[in-house]
């Protein structure tokens, strides 16, 4: 069966800091990727989605960015973080090819950024 | 995107049958329509989608009606574990973006 692993569950950052957030899935091949954010109070953001190693589209312009260096790996970075930027992060896959597939959820990083 | 409304708030009781109703009267004949319900600190889960016919899991019944206008999840037998916000979506089939909205908070009671 498929998992899909997000770390680290929670993470407090100052401004102006870096940051990485990192993705896996297992048991699935070539999986569709996304990076959602949830900020407080309101509904999850679509933030980037990939189809493939490299490929990837961004929803909305914003001070953060996505790679996949490989497969089933999907990493949300930030130079500098802003106190905007915190949220309830999530990492998503759904089965390759098909666009209207279900979209299966991890668990979540909640970022705090002080 | 079109729109869906759903109630802020339900309650129901352990083991009785849950109605869940969504309108989305500006639905268009691309539409799926989806349903993913959050429990606190959690991310989404997957429950059920339909384009025009009633679907069955073994999670949910979703029952869509004919104009398409409207659709209820049915919770056959709600569980405390069922309690969590239930969010209604209307996906194009050549979309990639889910949309969430503020969904229905389900309360489940003893």
């Amino acid at each position: 069966s498929q998992t899909i692993h997000q770390w680290p569950a929670t993470l407090v950052q100052p401004v102006g800091s870096p940051l990485s957030l990192e993705c896996t899935v297992e048991g699935t091949s070539n999986p569709n990727l996304y990076w959602y954010r949830q900020a407080a109070g309101r509904g999850l953001q679509l933030l980037f989605y990939s189809v493939g190693i490299g490929q990837i589209s961004s929803e909305v312009p914003q001070n953060l960015s996505a790679s996949r260096p490989q497969d089933r790996q999907f990493i949300l970075s930030s130079k500098k973080l802003l106190l905007s930027d915190s949220g309830f992060y999530l990492c998503a896959w759904s089965p390759p090819g098909q666009i209207n597939q279900p979209q299966h959820f991890g668990d979540g990083t909640r970022l705090s950024i002080l | 995107d079109a729109k869906t409304t759903q109630p802020n708030s339900m309650e129901s009781n352990e083991e009785e049958p849950v109605h869940l109703p969504c309108n989305h009267s500006t639905i268009s004949g691309t539409d799926y329509i989806h349903w993913y319900r959050q429990l606190p600190s959690q991310g989404p889960e997957y429950v059920i989608h339909g384009l025009t016919s009633n679907v069955n899991n073994r999670m949910a019944s979703l029952a869509i009606a004919e104009d398409r206008k409207s659709s209820t999840l049915i919770l056959h037998r709600a569980t405390l574990r069922d309690a969590a916000v239930y969010y209604c979506i209307l996906r194009k089939g050549s979309n990639y973006k889910l949309t969430f909205g503020k969904g229905t908070l389900l309360t489940v009671n003893p």
